[in-house]
Parts: structure tokens; sequence; C-alpha cells
């Protein structure tokens, strides 16, 4: 069963750091670009960042740039989200998603098609004094 | 950044009903968008992708369309367990960001 499930969310005070960790099973994690979703309480779905196969590109949001690293480990089938300086805002359920890409070849040049198709439960970040 | 709103961003409807969403990009991109539905407390499931191509295992009631800017979702006949959120999310830059999402309720 392809399957993806976060764990490492916790209660933080403000300032402080968290790990999260994504374990990935069911497919060729090192296949598969990952990215990192939240959402805040009652809110909408914010994307945290994004991490290719091998590691080398990533991007964060302007939310969380400076303060948070994603990583991954492609022997032990794993994401990872060091999170630091942690704020209030920062309180949500955390996904790790796997995207996929769809390739059109066209004759002026081939389109690639991302989707989300497969997300884990999430895990709650809580940051509070 | 691209922008994406949703419209409405809270719809009131019935079993049986043919419901549209729509949701408009800031700047052109081309097909690059998916749509996903989610319930309270569960993760989001993906529902199209590329403007209009129906995930595995989705019911054909759903169906999306639009290219461009203008993008829209429709739920042909809607049945008890399409009541969710539904939130577009473009794809054409590495933000891969999301609509404000619509919810869906009776």
């Amino acid at each position: 069963e392809v399957q993806l499930v976060e764990s490492g969310g916790g209660l933080v005070e403000p300032g402080g750091s968290l790990r999260l960790s994504c374990a990935a099973s069911g497919f060729t994690f090192s296949n598969y670009e990952m990215k990192w979703v939240r959402q805040a309480p009652g809110k909408g779905l914010e994307w945290v960042s994004f991490i290719s196969t091998s590691g080398n590109t990533i991007h964060y949001a302007d939310s969380v740039k400076g303060r948070f690293t994603v990583s991954r480990d492609n022997a032990e089938n794993s994401l990872y989200l060091q999170m630091n300086s942690l704020r209030a805002e920062d309180t949500a359920v955390y996904y790790c998603a796997r995207a996929t890409v769809e390739v059109v070849v066209a004759p002026f040049g081939d389109y690639y098609y991302y989707y989300m198709d497969v997300w884990g439960k999430g895990t709650t970040v809580s940051v509070s004094s | 950044d691209i922008q994406l709103t949703q419209s409405p961003s809270f719809l009131s409807a019935s079993v049986g009903d043919r419901i549209t969403i729509t949701c408009r990009a800031s700047q052109g991109i081309d097909r690059y968008l998916a749509w996903y539905q989610q319930k309270p407390g569960i993760a989001p499931k993906l529902l199209i992708y590329a403007a209009s191509t129906l995930q595995s295992g989705v019911p054909s009631r759903f169906r999306g369309s639009g290219s461009g800017t203008e993008f829209t979702l429709t739920i042909s006949s809607l049945q008890p367990e399409d009541f969710a959120t539904y939130y577009c999310q473009q794809l054409s830059n590495y933000r891969f960001t999301f609509g404000p999402g619509t919810k869906v309720d009776i």
C-alpha cells in the first residue's frame, strides 16, 4: 500500500524547534519530488516547501524561509522538516505529500503536469507559551 | 507570485444538485491546475489534475475544465459524500499555491 506517515509534531514554546518526519512506503521514494503543506486551525492549505528527488533543489514559502529546512534520506525512504524559531502562526497540521508528474509530449515542447496524489494523515504542531 | 481566487467561498446545496466552483488565477497558468476535496480532520484528496484529467478512482460526476486564468470544477449530481471543502491549486511554478477554498454544505 502506498503510504506516507508523518510524525514529530507536538507542543512547543515560541522560539523553539521541532523536527518533523515523513516515512514513505509502497513506492520508490527516490523517484518522487516531495512537499510539505500545512493547514492552520480553521484555515486553508498553505504550501510550505518542496524538495527534488535528489535533494539538490529546494524551495520554501516566504513565511518559513530562513527558519525551516527540508531534507530527505532516500536510503531510509524518509522526508524531514526541521523547524526553528517557531512562531504562534506556525501552529498547524503539517502534511507531507508526494508530487507526481505526467509528461505530455507535444510538437513544440513537452508539458509537465504535476499533482499531489498521495498525502499523509498529518501531524499537529502547536506553538504556544 | 500567482494568486488564486475561488468563488463562491461557501455554497449551500442539496443532494442531486449540479454545482460549479470557479477558480481564477492572477496570471495565465495554461492547464497547470489541480482540484482537491477535503473533509474535516482528513488530508486533502486529489480529484483532478491538468485542469481536466480525472484522478483514478474519482467518480465521473466530477468534471474540471478551463485553461489560462479561469477554471471550473463541476459536480453533476451532488452526493451525500461530496459535502466538503474544495481547493484549487496552481502547479505552474514550484510554489504550488492553493486557492482559499469553497465549502459545500447542505
